[in-house]
């Protein structure tokens, strides 16, 4: 595809469930970004991947929350238990290996009820 | 954690005046970006400026970086509504990890 595509748009989940939200890159981009964005905050950053690995998964704020890559393209960015505090837009991006400016998808707002 | 800080967090002109923001950082970096979200969601590139460099320009837009101060600022010229936007700031670090800040919330008047 053109730009970053991300699945679902909207999920709206019960506290307590396990989502997977899923990041299409653009093609051949290696670097790829997970952010979490509240209302009124700027994206904060969760997890970078180079390639299929993690090179920086500093950002994820508990152990209920992990990506993966695996072939180095798809990622899927998946929460455990999720609580009402996981609310959020997650953002991801893409770009190429280097200096340069990342792409990002439009996101998926995740709304834990 | 965030690392930039925007100033000022909200901005409103009228149209046709020229817009600046403003972008604190903390550590080194590699480079600083500039970046535009609309309504919430997906965030635009607008420019990157390297650390080597004090000063960039595309089209109406100009950047400017100081990393003595660890500063930069984005100069917007003869505003457009459609620039009614959400601006962000976000650096660069070690491998490419970005690091965004809290963001500006610019209103143009028209």
């Amino acid at each position: 595809g053109a730009g970053v595509s991300q699945t679902p748009s909207n999920k709206v989940t019960e506290k307590g469930k396990y989502v997977e939200l899923r990041c299409d890159p653009i093609s051949g981009h290696t670097a790829l970004y997970w952010y979490r964005q509240s209302l009124g905050q700027g994206p904060e950053f969760l997890i970078y991947f180079q390639g299929t690995g993690a090179a920086d998964d500093s950002g994820l704020p508990n152990d209920r929350f992990f990506a993966v890559r695996p072939e180095g393209s798809v990622s899927t960015l998946k929460i455990q238990r999720t609580e009402r505090g996981d609310s959020a837009v997650y953002l991801c991006a893409s770009s190429l290996t280097g200096p340069g400016g990342a792409f990002f998808g439009q996101g998926t707002r995740l709304t834990v009820v | 954690s965030q690392q930039g800080e925007e100033d000022p967090q909200a901005l409103s002109i009228q149209e046709g005046e020229n817009a600046t923001m403003n972008c604190s950082y903390k550590t080194s970096i590699n480079n600083l970006q500039w970046y535009r979200q609309n309504s919430g969601r997906g965030l635009v590139h607008l420019i990157l400026i390297r650390s080597n460099e004090r000063e960039k320009h595309s089209g109406r837009l100009r950047v400017t970086l100081d990393t003595s101060k660890k500063s930069s600022s984005l100069l917007i010229t003869a505003s457009r509504a459609a620039d009614t936007a959400s601006y962000f700031c976000a650096t660069g670090q070690g491998a490419q990890k970005l690091v965004f800040g809290q963001g500006t919330r610019l209103t143009i008047n028209p």
